[in-house]
Parts: C-alpha cells; sequence; structure tokens
C-alpha cells in the first residue's frame, strides 16, 4: 500500500484560510469515508483533528474543517494562528482494518 | 485520566530482537483495537501494526509482516510489539495508539513514543 500524496509544504499568513490536499486511490480514500487528519508539533506525538472525513473531536478548533471529493481528502484551516504551524498527516483506513496514511505537509505560518 | 505509557525501547543490532509495551489506564483496555504507529527520525507516520480488543484478530502492514508480532494481555491492560529479525529501516519513534471517542477508524489517544535504533 502506497503512502497518501500531500504536498510537501504548504504556508499562509495569519487570518488567511489554507487547504491541505491527500490523494489516494480507489482503494483507501475513494473507497470510505474513513479519513483522519493528524496535527504534529516538533517532537510531541501527533494529534487527531478531523476523523470520518468532516467530523472535529471535541476540544479541536472549528477552524478545522474536512471534506473529500473522489479520491482526494482536504484540511482547510481558516484564520490561520501561528501555532497551527506544524506538520500535517492524512490517514486513510484501508481494507482488511489496515490504514495508510499521507506523505505529510509542513504548514508554515508566515 | 485516560493515559497510555510506553516502554522498552532502545538500541539493537540488525537482525537482533526487542519488545515494546504500552501500558493503558483510565479506559476499558479489552473493548478496544489498539494500534502500532512509527516514524522514521524526519519522515511521516507509517502504521505498522492492529489488534482487536478481545486479541482474536492481529493485522500488518507489508513492511514487517512475518518479523513483528502484536499482542496483548488484557488482565495487565498492556499492549505489546514483538519485534525480530530488526533492520535498519526499523529505526523510528514507535507509537501505541487507539480511539476512544472519534468512531472506530481514527486514532485519538497516543502514548508518548519510543525510540527503536536499529545499528551495529
Amino acid at each position: 500500500q502506497s503512502a497518501l500524496t500531500q504536498p510537501a509544504s504548504v504556508s499562509g499568513s495569519p487570518g488567511q484560510s489554507i487547504t491541505i490536499s491527500c490523494t489516494g486511490s480507489s482503494s483507501d480514500v475513494g473507497s470510505y469515508n474513513l479519513v483522519s487528519w493528524y496535527q504534529q508539533h516538533p517532537g510531541k506525538a501527533p494529534k487527531l483533528t478531523i476523523y470520518e472525513g468532516s467530523k472535529r473531536p471535541s476540544g479541536v478548533s472549528n477552524r478545522f474543517s474536512g471534506s473529500k471529493s473522489g479520491n482526494t481528502a482536504s484540511l482547510t484551516i481558516s484564520g490561520l494562528q501561528t501555532e497551527d504551524e506544524a506538520d500535517y498527516y492524512c490517514c486513510s483506513y484501508v481494507t482488511s482494518s489496515a490504514y495508510v496514511f499521507g506523505t505529510g505537509t509542513k504548514v508554515t505560518v508566515l | 485520566e485516560v493515559q497510555v505509557l510506553q516502554s522498552g525501547g532502545g538500541l539493537v543490532q540488525p537482525g537482533g530482537s526487542l519488545r515494546l509495551s504500552c501500558a493503558a489506564s483510565g479506559f476499558t483496555f479489552s473493548r478496544y483495537d489498539m494500534s502500532w504507529v512509527r516514524q522514521a527520525p524526519g519522515k511521516g507516520l507509517e502504521w505498522v501494526s492492529l489488534i482487536t480488543g478481545s486479541g482474536g484478530s492481529t493485522y500488518y502492514a507489508d513492511s514487517v509482516k512475518g518479523r513483528f508480532t502484536i499482542s496483548r494481555d488484557n488482565s495487565k491492560n498492556t499492549l505489546y510489539l514483538q519485534m525480530n529479525s530488526l533492520r535498519g529501516e526499523d529505526t523510528a519513534v514507535y507509537y501505541c495508539a487507539t480511539t476512544l471517542w472519534s468512531g472506530y477508524h481514527a486514532f485519538d489517544i497516543w502514548g508518548q513514543g519510543t525510540m527503536v535504533t536499529v545499528s551495529s
């Protein structure tokens, strides 16, 4: 199972919106609405930000939103803040209780 | 308070073995599937393995199949990863993870991570 494809980096100014794409195939992203997104700050464990494509865990800011179209999932961060600067990973369920992560995107707040 | 506390990492020679542990508390451990996820230095996340709550079913990434064994002891609320025939490419921070509140196919609880270094 190949890693899902994400842009290596995305940047934006404070207050702007950015979108991170996550492209898979009909075997993973396209088959299930089970994409999750994780935020990871340096030296820290990942933190769940979005699950089941568009649902936010309790405590996660509503500035984070998720969507999907075909084989591509997307994470949008609106009202960008300095603390949003981190690495972001998508993850999709694949058949037989397996998972595949994305290649990761470094978000820089200018 | 929900906690998962990892132990067992370290330096091992190529071809060697190591066992990681993940002790859980604050939730009914046997009710939840548990996974291992790893991250090589400077690289992205890679799902490694999953075990169902009962321990009756296990699943592995192709990269570790036949070399790693996931298991759990529900009487001790502990998850394990036995790693054999270790290779340099297994060098990574290993995390145990599960989901308690976010459906069935996400990871909302993560351990602190434990470093495994495979080198001679």
